[in-house]
């Protein structure tokens, strides 16, 4: 049992890169987050989706996009790089309201 | 603003003694809170959590307490063991259950000392 896997692990972008941060998980669960933490703060929401083909912005969805066709994955896209988006970024998911969320390992992004 | 709170950047606590790591909030729409664990580079991992209708709830040797008057909560650990050293973030959800994601703080560096 996978639980969340995230990929990359680590990614170097240059300014007005783009990329997408892969999430997948296999509970089945219904609940998925992207949360990034900047160093020596604590986690912010960037979007979360209820279900496959719902999602909704978070705290701080600006420069982000996100897609949910599936119950498994959740990727996150980054159109245009900045170096504000420097920051080690978290996928979760939840079997639903009043459960814990379970968290993927990180992606450490670099934008230079 | 921060709605949630950990005003304790470090801890620094004896192996076998009890470490006592606090948080505060500001939203008084916040009704489930959870505390999760957290190594250098990996994932947080969820340690133990708390409904607003409780006012303590235990697992094994961590135990949370949560004065909703003080809008306070606190995470015990008894005894501290060595591999309880990491960062310890204290989080919280609305009415919706955390449907709608969580509000952590920024985090708590607890150092147990052999």
């Amino acid at each position: 049992n996978a639980g969340v896997t995230q990929t990359p692990k680590f990614r170097i972008l240059k300014i007005g890169q783009s990329m997408t941060l892969q999430c997948a998980q296999d509970m089945n669960h219904n609940y998925m987050y992207w949360y990034r933490q900047d160093p020596g703060m604590g986690l912010k929401l960037i979007y979360y989706s209820v279900g496959a083909g719902i999602t909704d912005k978070g705290e701080v969805p600006n420069g982000y996009n996100v897609s949910r066709s599936t119950t498994e994955d959740f990727p996150l896209r980054l159109e245009l790089a900045a170096p504000s988006q420097t920051s080690v970024y978290f996928c979760a998911s939840s079997a639903g309201t009043g459960y814990e969320q379970y968290f993927g390992p990180g992606t450490r992004l670099t934008v230079t | 603003d921060q709605q949630v709170k950990q005003n304790s950047p470090s801890l620094s606590v004896q192996e076998g003694r009890i470490s006592i790591l606090n948080c505060d909030y500001t939203n008084s729409m916040f009704d489930y809170f959870l505390w999760y664990k957290k190594y250098p580079a990996e994932g947080p991992t969820f340690l133990i959590s708390i409904s607003s209708i409780k006012d303590k709830n235990e697992d094994g040797r961590f135990t949370v307490f949560l004065n909703k008057s003080a809008k306070h909560l606190s995470l015990h650990i008894v005894p501290s063991q060595p591999g309880d050293s990491a960062v310890y973030f204290c989080a919280a959800s609305g009415v919706g259950g955390g449907a709608d994601g969580l509000t952590f703080g920024k985090g708590t560096h607890l150092i147990i000392q052999p």
